[in-house]
């Protein structure tokens, strides 16, 4: 069965540090789905970005970045100099694709808190 | 822009009493979600639905059922409620194939008292 650890249960940094939240998942599909949703303190989960299991090239969107390694089964993110507005709970999941739905097996997040 | 709502955003509710959460979604997505949340415990899937009056069981199913009779609507409901059911529910929605985001509601803070 597939399963996604998020082994930071929370992180504290200060304004412009840098910080990576940590996403390690197990499945027996060939074929899967890894995403980062962000929970801001209003409650409603935001999708940041998704990832096939074919492609492991690194992303990087402003600020934020995503390193996907198949190898150590890991799909990392970081925040490169943090802001307040950044505090929030960090959602890994999987998708497989073998599953014949979009369920997503969801990490048990890891709570930001960024201090001025 | 993708919109998914929820009825209420708080509920408080008596133990025993029958619940019902509704959700509704504007794009015209195939599958839909039921999720509780817990401190701790991050998002377990209650149920699913893939089609109008399909439905599959998630992971913690017990004390729930649900009911798809729209596309755009999907409807979780506590036969009974019960203090261990206070938690925070939310819904989603997404294209059915296994690469598509599912897009959330606010959520519902249910409080069974």
């Amino acid at each position: 069965a597939q399963k996604v650890t998020q082994a930071q249960t929370e992180i504290s940094v200060v304004e412009k540090e840098d910080v990576t939240l940590d996403c390690v998942y197990e499945t027996r599909d060939t074929t899967y789905y890894l995403f980062w949703y962000k929970q801001p303190p209003s409650g409603e989960l935001v999708f940041l970005i998704r990832r096939n299991s074919f492609d492991e090239q690194n992303e990087i969107s402003g600020r934020y970045s995503w390193n996907f390694q198949k190898s150590t089964s890991s799909f990392n993110f970081t925040i490169t100099a943090s802001q307040v507005v950044d505090s929030a709970v960090y959602f890994c999941a999987l998708s497989e694709a073998g599953s014949g739905y979009s369920t997503l097996t969801f990490g048990k997040g890891t709570m930001l808190l960024v201090s001025p | 822009d993708v919109k998914v709502t929820q009825s209420s955003r708080y509920l408080v509710k008596r133990t025993g009493e029958k619940v019902f959460l509704e959700c509704v979604q504007d794009m015209d997505h195939e599958n839909m979600f039921w999720y509780r949340q817990d401190p701790g415990l991050g998002l377990r899937l209650i149920y699913f639905s893939y089609d109008v009056k399909m439905k599959e069981k998630g992971d913690i199913p017990e004390g729930y059922s649900v009911s798809r009779e729209k596309k755009e609507r999907f409807s979780l409901i506590l036969e009974s409620a019960s203090t261990n059911q206070t938690s925070m529910y939310l819904c989603a929605s997404s294209f059915p194939t296994g690469e598509q985001e599912q897009y959330f509601g606010p959520g519902t803070r249910l409080t069974v008292t």
